[in-house]
């Protein structure tokens, strides 16, 4: 049962424009939730965060917002670049001490077109 | 530069053989982590260790097994028993496993079994 989903394996955007990449979460006692980039032939790295108790997180062109009543996540990127074209990773954990449990979202792979 | 090192980067073995993955740190971190990627999939866990001669059990355990006889090192084995081993595995380590620090991956291995 795949408690991390990303329903769109794909998504494409002009350069300039906004990047919107989704996360939904069956798992209610998650409260936190990350993002991770990955290149190809690379390990994924890290993003950025955000806690159960904000609805918004922002760092420089990335922002995360939270929707816990819908389980829902999304990671914007404004503007989008070419170098922004990977997979980018949803991942989320329950409780303080949880890093090892982390569950990861299947990924989707952005691609910023000129 | 601190990081994780994953050796080899690429890896085949003959069905029926045992094969090792070595991971290395220099971050100076107490948690260690292997994920294994299939295509479609996210990243699902397999062991980790929170401190020195201790580790747990992932979601998909069988047919792994680990050490953690150094901080900075936590080689994977994919025994005989693994039904599936083709795949891309990936270490990864944190500060701690509280408070959910983000994860720092390495560049991963990539094992293909015939």
């Amino acid at each position: 049962d795949q408690q991390v989903k990303q329903n769109s394996p794909s998504l494409s955007v002009q350069e300039g424009r906004i990047s919107i990449l989704n996360c939904d979460y069956t798992n209610s006692m998650f409260d936190y939730f990350l993002w991770y980039k990955k290149y190809p032939a690379e390990g994924p790295t890290f993003l950025i965060s955000i806690s159960s108790i904000k609805d918004k997180n922002e760092d420089g062109r990335f922002t995360v917002f939270l929707n816990k009543s819908a389980k829902h996540l999304s990671l914007h990127i404004v503007p989008s670049q070419p170098g922004d074209s990977a997979v980018y990773f949803c991942a989320a954990a329950e409780g303080t001490g949880t890093a090892s449990k982390l569950t990861f979202g299947t990924g989707t792979r952005l691609q910023v077109t000129l | 530069d601190g990081g994780i090192t994953q050796s080899p980067k690429y890896l085949f073995r003959k069905e029926g053989q045992n094969v090792t993955l070595s991971c290395e740190q220099n971050l100076n971190h107490d948690a260690m982590y292997w994920y294994r990627q299939d295509p479609g999939q996210g990243l699902r866990l397999i062991y980790y260790s929170q401190i020195v001669n201790d580790f747990q059990k992932g979601d998909i355990a069988e047919g792994y097994s680990v050490s953690r006889e150094k901080k900075e090192s936590f080689p994977l084995t994919v025994t005989s028993a693994q039904k599936n081993p083709t795949a891309f595995y990936l270490c990864a380590s944190s500060r701690g496993a509280t408070g959910t620090p983000p994860l720092h991956f390495g560049n991963g291995t990539r094992l293909t079994v015939t």
